[in-house]
């Protein structure tokens, strides 16, 4: 069965970075693209960008340019997302999602990130 | 960016009547080469991650029941739901996926009357 499992929450002050971690299981990591969508609270969805599992190929939105990272560690079947220079507007849960052609069809359980001083 | 938007915003349907949500882009999704619609539509239930129900407009994803159906074309899509249960509350997201950033509707919130 497949599954994308997330690390768990975090909380980070104002002006800090956070990674979030989603590893694959049930499926060839490298035959589909991992996207980031993340969801303030009591907010709808926010699409952040999408890295390939085969190729490393990246696509950013453009309000996250210059302080998002996606990365994928195809040895462990993983995908990472970094976001820096945190504001309190990014408090909100992180989702990963499975894309392959279609739109996000498996998802992760999501990642609460809290941005408090 | 295609901007998505949902009407409307809540919705309250009596148990096994019809529910009807609407979905307008700002342009068209649909890409003539393949003949495809971009656009899915999505359940989220409190504390969990969005569902999809529906893509290609109108495929329905492994599982979904069949009382769940989407229409539309171009610019215009619908979802309806069918013989509303109480399982189908929840708010729900229509996506474009035709073009980044993949934008999604605001939501619109589904309850029992």
């Amino acid at each position: 069965q497949v599954h994308l499992v997330q690390s768990g929450a975090e909380v980070r002050k104002p002006g800090a970075s956070v990674k979030v971690s989603c590893k694959a299981s049930g499926y060839t990591f490298t035959s589909y693209t991992i996207t980031w969508i993340r969801q303030a609270p009591g907010q709808g969805l926010e699409w952040m960008g999408w890295i390939s599992g085969y190729n490393g190929n990246i696509k950013y939105a453009q309000k996250f340019q210059g302080r998002v990272t996606m990365t994928t560690d195809t040895s462990t079947s993983t995908a990472y997302m970094e976001l820096r220079s945190l504001r309190s507007d990014d408090t909100a849960v992180y989702y990963c999602a499975r894309l392959g052609g279609a739109p996000p069809d498996v998802w992760g359980q999501g990642t609460l990130v809290t941005v408090s001083s | 960016d295609i901007v998505m938007t949902q009407s409307p915003d809540s919705l309250a349907v009596s148990l096994g009547e019809r529910a009807t949500i609407n979905c307008k882009s700002s342009q068209s999704v649909f890409y003539s080469s393949n003949n495809k619609n971009y656009l899915a539509w999505y359940q989220q239930k409190p504390g969990q991650p969005p569902k999809l129900l529906i893509y290609w407009a109108s495929t329905r994803e492994s599982g979904v029941p069949d009382r769940f159906s989407g229409s539309g074309s171009g610019t215009d899509f619908t979802l309806t739901i069918s013989g509303l249960q109480a399982e189908d509350v929840a708010v729900y997201y229509c996506q474009q996926y035709y073009s980044s950033p993949q934008t999604f509707g605001q939501g619109t919130k589904l309850e029992i009357k």
